[in-house]
């Protein structure tokens, strides 16, 4: 079993670019999540898909969508990108039921310059 | 969503047990107390969760306080490898979604001395 993959691990983007990135849920998942993580900071909630739908929203601003696809794996779409915007990406998974644990994967180093 | 407070930095030796603390007073009834951890360069892991009772895993222990405004992670016996970011967090699972939305604080980031 992969675990929850994302690609790519690294990524340099220039201020006003346009950025995706792509997640693959663990075998047996159906709901991917997306995590901003700045430096020194907890993991911090973008939106939850399931379904191939945006079911739930953190307080991020309509420049970041997303993505599911029927095979449940998942992309991040970030447009105009700010030097704020750099941060570890974060997508986890789970199976959609109560109080089951996320597994989480490595994560995309995102530089905005 | 109910706030929970970690200390930011802890220190234990090497072999010896860890006990972890995290305030969580404005909890409510259906609020769980997850723990994850994050290694340098890695992602969170889970490690427990619990509800109302004591529970015990492979990796750790959780001690949950009768009232449920506290909780304690254990590790018995520390290692290098147990060098890590841990985070208390209260998942309310009241939700049609499975609620995936976890609110991570700052955590504690526990240091292992050999």
């Amino acid at each position: 079993d992969a675990g929850v993959t994302q690609s790519p691990t690294h990524l340099i983007k220039t201020r006003g670019q346009q950025v995706t990135l792509r997640c693959s849920p663990k075998s047996g998942h159906d709901t991917v999540s997306w995590y901003q993580q700045a430096l020194g900071q907890g993991p911090q909630f973008i939106f939850q898909y399931y379904e191939e739908e945006e079911r739930q929203r953190g307080n991020f601003p309509d420049r970041f969508s997303g993505h599911q696809f029927p095979n449940y794996s998942s992309e991040l779409n970030v447009n105009a990108l700010l030097l704020g915007d750099s941060a570890l990406y974060l997508c986890a998974s789970s199976p959609i039921r109560e109080d089951e644990k996320l597994f989480f994967g490595s994560g995309t180093q995102l530089s905005v310059l | 969503d109910a706030k929970t407070t970690q200390p930011n930095s802890m220190e234990s030796n090497e072999e010896e047990p860890v006990h972890l603390p995290c305030n969580h007073s404005t909890i409510s009834g259906t609020d769980y107390i997850h723990w994850y951890r994050q290694l340098p360069s890695q992602g969170p892991e889970y490690v427990i969760h619990g509800l109302t009772s004591n529970v015990n895993n492979r990796m750790a222990s959780l001690a949950i306080a009768e009232d449920r405004k506290s909780s304690t992670l254990i590790l018995h016996r520390a290692t290098l490898r147990d060098a890590a970011v841990y985070y208390c967090i209260l998942r309310d699972v009241e939700s049609n979604f499975g609620n995936e939305k976890l609110t991570f604080g700052t955590g504690t980031r526990l240091t292992i001395i050999p």
